[in-house]
Order: C-alpha cells, then sequence, then structure tokens
C-alpha cells in the first residue's frame, strides 16, 4: 500500500464546479505539500501546511493531522485549473508524494 | 531571479551511454534534490543534497551519482544508462532541509533506447 494516497485519480468538471481532491497518508510528517504539475510538466508549490486551514484565491486546503487526511478544494473552477494536483508529505525532510490527480475543467 | 534551471530539457541515449544532467539555483538555497517521475507513480527522490559538500542516497539511487559542486550546482551523472532509466528527471531546491517548500526545475525528458 503506497504511504500517500489520493483520490480520485481522474477528475472532470464543468466551469464554475466546486472541486476537492483528498490526500491520505499513513507516516508521521511535518508538515503536508500541495504541488500543481501544468500540462507542459513544470512544477509549482501551492501549499505546505501542517495544521488547519490555508487558502489561496480560489484555492483552500486544509489538514486534518489526527485523521492523517487533507483536502485541496477549487472554488468556481476555471478551464486554466486543468492540471495534475499532487499531494506530497514531508517524512524525516524527505517528501514522500502521491500519484496525483489528474483534473480538466471544461467550459 | 531564474529560480531552478535544468539542462538539458530533452535528451536521448543508447544503452550504455552516459550522461549528466545539470542543475543551478540562483535562490541561495542549502538543500537541493533530484527526483525521478514515471507514468503511474508519484515523484521519487534518487539522491539529495542537505548542505553544500553532503549528499545522501534518496529512495531509487542505483545507477546514478551525483555532485554537489558548489551551492547553486546539483548535478547528477548516469554512467551507463538503461531503459530503466527513461523517465523525466526533477531537480529542486529548498532554503534548508525541513519546513520549506520546494522549488522545481523545468525538468528533463530522457529517454534510454
Amino acid at each position: 500500500k503506497n504511504e500517500v494516497e489520493q483520490s480520485p485519480q481522474n477528475l472532470t468538471a464543468q466551469e464554475g464546479e466546486f472541486i476537492t481532491i483528498n490526500c491520505s497518508y499513513s507516516v508521521g510528517i511535518s508538515a503536508l505539500h500541495w504541488l500543481q504539475q501544468h500540462p507542459g510538466g513544470g512544477i509549482v508549490s501551492l501549499f505546505m501546511l501542517s495544521s488547519g486551514k490555508k487558502k489561496h484565491g480560489r484555492l483552500i486546503a486544509t489538514i486534518n493531522i489526527q485523521e492523517k487526511h487533507s483536502s485541496l478544494h477549487i472554488t468556481a473552477s476555471h478551464p486554466r485549473d486543468s492540471a495534475v494536483y499532487i499531494c506530497a508529505v514531508d517524512n524525516t525532510d524527505k517528501l514522500i508524494f502521491g500519484t496525483g490527480t489528474r483534473l480538466q475543467v471544461f467550459p | 531571479n531564474a529560480g531552478v534551471t535544468q539542462t538539458p530539457k530533452f535528451q536521448v541515449l543508447k544503452t550504455g551511454q552516459s550522461m549528466t544532467l545539470q542543475c543551478a539555483q540562483d535562490m541561495n538555497h542549502n538543500s537541493m534534490y533530484w527526483y525521478r517521475q514515471d507514468p503511474g507513480m508519484g515523484l521519487r527522490l534518487i539522491y539529495y543534497s542537505a548542505s553544500e559538500g553532503t549528499t545522501d542516497k534518496g529512495e531509487v539511487p542505483n545507477g546514478y551519482n551525483v555532485s554537489r559542486l558548489n551551492k547553486r550546482e546539483f548535478s547528477l551523472r548516469l554512467e551507463s544508462a538503461a531503459p530503466s532509466q527513461t523517465s523525466v528527471y526533477f531537480c529542486a531546491s529548498t532554503p534548508a532541509s525541513g519546513f520549506y517548500e520546494q522549488y522545481f526545475g523545468p525538468g528533463t525528458r530522457l529517454t534510454v533506447t
């Protein structure tokens, strides 16, 4: 079993829909990262969090340490949000990555 | 700032050939990392360097060597390429090990035939 599991693997949505991507992990962590990988391949960091909730624009990330679970929400989704979203956990100063959730948002 | 740069962007090798992937960062970061990304799998750590002068193995180090040439540069060498090393390689850096976001380079797509 992978130490970091993401669901769903693939997600399609209509523009304007509310999106939720989930991440569960089985190891102790000091932080959890959400990353975005664009269709061209580049990877950017969206959030790093160790407790509670963070918001940046239309993106919200939450984490429940007791349940070892995090969610990434996108409000009012837009076609430019189409990308692969990757969850990664910081375990002994090294990241363990999930396999990603491919999101496609259609106009 | 250019951030994290990688060269080359694309490379095709024949089995047994060697090559070095270059990575440089201009953010004065202490820690640097090499990952590989394969279809259906998450990014996996090959080697990392917590600070200038130190390197350590990650999850999948076999077939690779690294050099932390100075604080800016961290190179990855394939001594004798194998088809199993066909992958996309990403370099990343952080200010230090631990609770910092990682900054990724654009990636190198390597094909070994």
